[in-house]
This record gives structure tokens, sequence and C-alpha cells, in this order.
């Protein structure tokens, strides 16, 4: 069974760095058949996909162009978790953040199926 | 970026009703759909995947359809325990997009 555990500060001071960890368990996060998404979730934006990594021989990442400037997922794999890092936020950006898994079968991705607890991001000063 | 049209955005049903919720999208996305019930404080639960394929573990009532641009969920006799708001994705196209929600209420 699939886990995957988020952990990160509630609350971020405008133009700072908003970080939020995902701790898999179940899963390698260098597996081939799996990536690794953050998504969010806001009453103004609705759901929202903001990027993913995966393991191919090499790392790959693809982000959501509204927010390309400013994310970075990295991947720590000897604690097999990955984390979200979104710098100068805004009051815009509070947010209960979800990661997710996506599973590659048969050659196509399927759309997420385990996810994380959520954590509740407020952007505040 | 795709946008992914639900509706309708409420809905007020009984239990044992059939109910369909639509999601369209603005260009075509194959089946790279799936579907997902959400209720309060809990993460978004996949109830389908390629748009028709049913999640293991999910009752039997319900069903997805569709293809290209035109997709929909059928619950086919509502449960209590389906009172939730329930979610489209497409996964076919960066960025991913998910409709909007339909909050789905006991009459």
């Amino acid at each position: 069974q699939v886990k995957l555990q988020q952990s990160g500060p509630g609350l971020v001071k405008p133009s700072q760095t908003l970080s939020v960890t995902c701790v898999i368990s179940g899963d390698d996060i260098s597996s081939t058949t799996s990536a690794w998404n953050w998504i969010r979730q806001s009453p103004s934006r609705g759901l929202e996909w903001l990027g993913r990594t995966y393991y191919r021989s090499t790392w790959y990442n693809e982000y959501a162009v509204s927010v390309r400037s400013r994310i970075d997922i990295d991947t720590e794999t000897s604690k097999n978790q990955f984390s979200l890092h979104l710098n100068s936020v805004t009051p815009e950006d509070t947010a209960l953040y979800y990661c997710s898994r996506q599973q590659l079968y048969d050659d196509a991705w399927r759309p997420f199926d385990y996810w994380g607890q959520g954590t509740l991001v407020t952007v505040s000063s | 970026d795709i946008q992914m049209t639900q509706s309708p955005s409420s809905l007020s049903a009984s239990v044992g009703d059939r109910v369909t919720i639509t999601c369209r999208a603005s260009q075509g996305i194959r089946n790279d759909l799936g579907w997902y019930q959400q209720t309060p404080g809990k993460a978004p639960k996949r109830l389908i995947y390629g748009a028709s394929s049913l999640q293991s573990g999910v009752p039997s009532r319900f069903s997805g359809s569709g293809s290209g641009t035109e997709f929909t969920l059928t619950i086919s006799s509502l449960q209590p325990e389906d009172f939730a708001t329930y979610y489209c994705l497409q996964h076919n196209t960066f960025p991913y997009t998910f409709g909007q929600g339909t909050n789905l209420e006991i009459k």
C-alpha cells in the first residue's frame, strides 16, 4: 500500500519561499513507472496542477507555466521523498497543497492515484 | 491550457437517484481523463481512469464514458456516502487541468 506523508510550515511570509515535503512509503521515488506531482487547491483557483518529477535514467521535471518562474521540485532519494519549493510567494499562493503519485502503465500515464493528506499553507505577514 | 468545463456545478438528488455529471474539454484529450470524489477535509479519491475504467474497490454503481471532448460520470443509484464533490481531470496535455467541480447534495 502506497502512502504519501506531507510536512511543512503552515504560515509563510510574503516574498519568502514556501516548502512542503512528501515522504513516500510503499513505492520507490526512483521507480521508472511512477511520477511525483504537486497540486494545490484554493476556493479562488480550484484544483491546480503545479508540476511533477520522475526518473528515467535521469530526473525530469515538468512545471505549470503559471508558476514556472518560481517553482522547483527536488528529490532526496536516500529518504524516499520529494519537495516543493515555491519562491516569491504572495497571498494568492495561500492554498491546500497536495502531493500525488502518477503511474505509467502500458506506456501511458494514468491520472493521480495516491494523494498525501494535504498541507494548508497561508501566506501572510 | 485545456479548459475542462464541468456541469452542473451543483446538483440536489435523493438516495436511489441516478445522476450524471458532464465534463467537456476545450480540445480533444483522447481518453486521458479521470474522475475524482472529494469529501470535506480529505484528498480527492480516484474513481475512474482512462475515462471509463473503474478504480479497484470503487462500487460498480459508478461508471464513466466518453472520449475526445465529451465525458460523463454516472452514479446509477445514489447512496448516502456518495454526497460529495466530484472533479474531472485531464492528463493529456500540460498543464494538467481539473474541472471546477460538481457539489452533489442531498435533496
